[in-house]
């Protein structure tokens, strides 16, 4: 069965420290992948997404940036974490023409 | 952009049925989803429609939607505390079929 799979589950950052989360999937090929953040009392803000390999989609300008170095790899990165950049950050994944997405667990991020 | 909204908060007692609305602006819309959130973790898949249906049902929670006025509702029968949650619509359309979240709905359940 698939699984996704995003670590670490909190992280508290100092501002201008570089961030990188991870998210991995099991169990599938050449997935779909997605970041979204989910800041405080809002919706979700897709960031990234890829449909393959070395390929990134950026929804959103700011000084996040996402790479997809293997097949079910997905990285979310920052050389500065701003304040603003605190919130929920979740990771999702679909088959390549399916329309259900599954979500990972998330990361919490607090840049202080 | 297209544009997804629903109220933010829904108090209901336990055992009464719980009704979540959601509006959408997109009438490309082909898939309309309901993902469910408990506290610090990821969305859930509750359940979803194809825009070309009007109804969908599945065990206690009920879909409608009326395409004419974009609208969408989860009604969830016999509503549990373990219902309390957020809850989140979502539409996809285009070839990307990425979707567009609303806020999401806070369900306070009660006793």
């Amino acid at each position: 069965s698939q699984t996704i799979h995003q670590w670490p589950a909190t992280l508290v950052q100092p501002v201008g420290s570089p961030l990188s989360l991870e998210c991995t999937v099991e169990g599938t090929s050449n997935p779909n992948l997605y970041w979204y953040r989910q800041a405080a009392g809002r919706g979700l803000q897709l960031l990234f997404y890829s449909v393959g390999i070395g390929q990134i989609s950026s929804e959103v300008p700011q000084n996040l940036s996402a790479s997809r170095p293997q097949d079910r790899q997905f990285i979310l990165s920052s050389k500065k974490l701003l304040l603003s950049d605190s919130g929920f950050y979740l990771c999702a994944w679909k088959e390549t023409g399916g329309f259900g997405y599954t979500f990972g667990s998330g990361t919490r991020l607090t840049v202080v | 952009g297209e544009d997804v909204e629903q109220s933010l908060f829904l108090s209901v007692r336990e055992g009464d049925s719980s009704v979540i609305n959601c509006t959408y602006t997109d009438s490309s819309s082909t898939y309309l989803y309901w993902y469910k959130q408990e506290p610090g973790a990821g969305l859930q898949l509750l359940t979803y429609i194809f825009s070309n249906m009007d109804m969908k049902q599945d065990q206690r929670l009920t879909v409608l939607l009326n395409k004419k006025d974009k609208h969408l509702s989860l009604r969830i029968a016999d509503t549990q505390t373990g219902d309390s949650a957020i809850y989140f619509c979502a539409d996809a359309s285009g070839g990307s079929y990425i979707p567009t979240f609303g806020r999401g709905t806070s369900l306070i359940v009660h006793p």
